[in-house]
């Protein structure tokens, strides 16, 4: 059964600091997805991984995959505010339209 | 147009209404979904349509009754639900697989604002 794991689930951290929150997955998959979520809200496309190494930056974000780890990573540079949201990665089933969704990281950036 | 739209934004249903969730792209893409999402909880997928035919469906109960009139558009009919099953309902679209090697890059979906449910 191909699970996802992400933690942390809650992260709480202050403007201008680093952190990385982290994806777990169980089973062989060269794609991953990123997508963010704010309160109330849809879910926001952020990036799309396809291969091992693949890495990917949007401004203070950054996303990579290691498939053979079968790890993906989402590196926050200098919190701002406006980056607090919850956080999903998801991994593609073999039929390719089934994703699997981690729980997602909560994360609140304080000022 | 880069967007995938949804209406209503809110809805308030009681147990023996019947109402519909409308969900339209305009990007070309061939597949299309449903997604029911608690709160604090990833979206769980519901249906999918691929090139118009239903092509997924995940155990939903009857209650819940997917329609795809044409490659833009997304119905989701509504009958004698139930409170729990009120929740954030999410459409998203996505190119869809033509088969081949290369349609299996990759199947980014993009997702609709949502409809709120509230079953009274």
């Amino acid at each position: 059964e191909l699970k996802v794991e992400q933690n942390p689930l809650f992260l709480s951290m202050q403007e201008g600091k680093n952190y990385t929150i982290y994806c777990n997955y169980s089973t062989t998959s060269d794609r991953l997805y990123w997508y963010r979520q704010d309160p109330g809200k849809s879910l926001e496309s952020l990036f799309v991984l396809l291969s091992n190494g693949a890495v990917k930056q949007e401004g203070r974000l950054m996303a990579s995959l290691d498939t053979k780890a079968r790890l993906s990573t989402l590196h926050i540079t200098a919190a701002v505010h406006d980056l607090s949201a919850t956080y999903f990665c998801a991994v593609p089933m073999d039929s390719n339209y089934q994703l699997i969704w981690g729980a997602g990281t909560k994360l609140i950036i304080k000022p | 147009d880069t967007e995938v739209t949804q209406t209503p934004k809110h809805l308030v249903m009681g147990m023996t209404n019947k109402k519909s969730l409308k969900c339209e792209q305009h990007m070309g893409h061939r597949a299309m979904y449903w997604y029911k999402q608690k709160a604090k909880k990833p979206p769980e997928l519901m249906f999918v349509y691929s090139y118009e035919k239903l092509s997924i469906n995940e155990s939903v109960p009857s209650r819940f009754s997917p329609e795809c009139p044409n490659s833009s558009l997304l119905n989701l009919h509504l009958h004698a639900l139930q409170p729990e099953d009120s929740a954030l309902y999410l459409c998203a679209s996505s190119r869809g697989l033509a088969g081949g090697p290369t349609a299996y890059s990759y199947n980014e979906q993009f997702f609709g604002p949502g409809t709120r449910l509230t079953v009274l």
